[in-house]
């Protein structure tokens, strides 16, 4: 069984700094790419950024390039996300979501319950 | 990036009703590459289908999607209680991979 589990949300001050991490299990992890989506309160789902199996190749959402970097630990099986310059409209729940292909642009077969991140002095 | 716009916003429909969702794609999707979430209240999203009309694993055949080009649907034959919830269209023909905002179904 297919099981993601996020963690590292929390409180952060504008400019801040979070690392979230998601554990992955009941895969190969390695074959599979892995993304980040977020959600506002009340708000719809936004990707926010992708990585490929190997860890070679990243992509991020214009409104996180420069300030959020994607890497992952394949011995491990966990994919991360470190957040820097954090602002107010970051705020959201980050979700972990496997690739269902191994394209830089691939639909989601398997989500995490999600993790709060939450931006406010 | 290709914008999706979700229609309607909100559907209300009863149990046993079909339901009939819209996404539109402000340019042509590639290969059919669009697929459809629902989601639940404090639930995580659920990948229904993808490649436009192919069921994920587990999901019962009342769920069904059509279209291409620009134009997509997704049907729910006869709603069950449990359908009443949040659907998301995906493209992910082009990097970034975008949403839709979301059509509500909800129990009228």
């Amino acid at each position: 069984e297919v099981q993601l589990l996020e963690s590292g949300g929390g409180l952060a001050q504008p400019g801040g700094s979070l690392r979230l991490s998601c554990a992955a299990s009941g895969f190969p992890f390695s074959t599979y790419g892995m993304n980040w989506v977020r959600q506002a309160p009340g708000k719809g789902l936004e990707w926010v950024s992708g990585i490929s199996g190997s860890g070679g190749r990243t992509y991020y959402a214009d409104s996180v390039k420069g300030r959020f970097t994607i890497s992952r630990d394949n011995s491990k099986n966990t994919l991360f996300m470190q957040m820097n310059s954090l602002r107010a409209e970051d705020a959201a729940v980050y979700y972990c979501a496997k690739g269902k292909y191994t394209s830089p642009s691939d639909v989601f077969d398997y989500w995490g319950q999600g993790t709060l991140v939450t931006v406010s002095s | 990036d290709i914008v999706l716009t979700q229609s309607p916003g909100t559907l209300s429909l009863s149990p046993g009703e079909r339901a009939t969702l819209s996404c539109r794609a402000s340019q042509s999707v590639g290969n059919s590459y669009l697929a459809w979430y629902q989601q639940k209240p404090g639930q995580a999203p659920r990948l229904l289908i993808y490649g436009a009309s192919t069921r994920a694993t587990g999901i019962p055949d009342r769920f069904s999607g059509g279209g291409s080009g620009t134009d997509f649907t997704l049907t729910i034959s006869r709603l069950e209680p449990e359908d009443f919830a949040v659907y998301y269209c995906q493209q992910f023909g082009s990097l970034p991979g975008t949403f839709g905002q979301g059509t509500k179904v909800e129990i009228k």
